[in-house]
């Protein structure tokens, strides 16, 4: 049992490229998230789908895009990479109701 | 709308010390209450949870945690702490019924001493 994967782990960017974070689940889960970490501010959610073809924005939406065609994979898309974006970009997924959260282990994303 | 506040950014203490980290929150509804741990260079692992019933959680790795409605805390405590437990802590709060979207506190960064 996998869990939550997120690929890659790593990636550089130039200011103005585009790309997209991977995220999957095997634990067939409605919900999932999308988070990104940065120094002293926790995490801070940019999407969230409760199920396939239902996605709404979080605290912090601007510059990324998602979709969920599928229950299983949940992509980030940053459409112009922006140095603000450098972060650490976490996905999870819980079932609905009162459980907790599984996290992937993170993409670390470096623009320059 | 829910938020958490996590009182101290720094935990330094000695090992087999007693710790005590401090979570507080806000939310016009009920809540479910989480604590996540972070290792360096790792994802978040959930330590703990409150859902409902009796107000004093345990949790992994000795950890266990205090819900205490009336002062709107769930402070997080171990008696003795080891080298290992040096990582991230992060309190988490999501409402009742609602949203499944969690929100979180700041972190506390707890070093463990020799």
């Amino acid at each position: 049992n996998a869990g939550v994967t997120q690929t890659p782990k790593f990636q550089v960017l130039k200011t103005g490229q585009s790309m997209t974070l991977q995220c999957a689940q095997d634990m067939n889960h409605e919900y999932m998230s999308w988070y990104r970490q940065d120094p002293g501010m926790g995490l801070r959610l940019i999407h969230y789908s409760v199920g396939a073809g239902i996605t709404d924005q979080g605290e912090v939406p601007n510059g990324y895009n998602v979709s969920r065609s599928t229950t299983e994979d949940f992509p980030l898309r940053l459409l112009s990479a922006a140095p603000s974006q450098t972060s650490v970009y976490f996905c999870a997924s819980s079932t609905t109701g009162n459980q907790p959260q599984h996290f992937g282990d993170g993409t670390r994303l470096s623009i320059l | 709308a829910q938020s958490v506040t996590q009182l101290d950014s720094q935990v330094p203490v000695f090992e087999e010390a007693p710790v005590e980290l401090r979570c507080n929150y806000s939310s016009s509804v009920s809540v479910y209450l989480f604590w996540y741990v972070q290792y360096p260079n790792q994802g978040l692992q959930l330590l703990l949870k409150y859902l409902s019933g009796s107000t004093l959680v345990k949790g992994i790795n000795g950890f266990e945690a205090e819900f205490n409605k009336s002062q709107t805390s769930f402070h997080l405590r171990k008696p003795s702490v080891h080298i290992s437990d040096t990582a991230e802590y992060f309190c988490a709060v999501r409402a009742q019924g609602g949203s499944e979207k969690l929100v979180f506190g700041k972190g506390t960064k707890l070093t463990v001493n020799p």
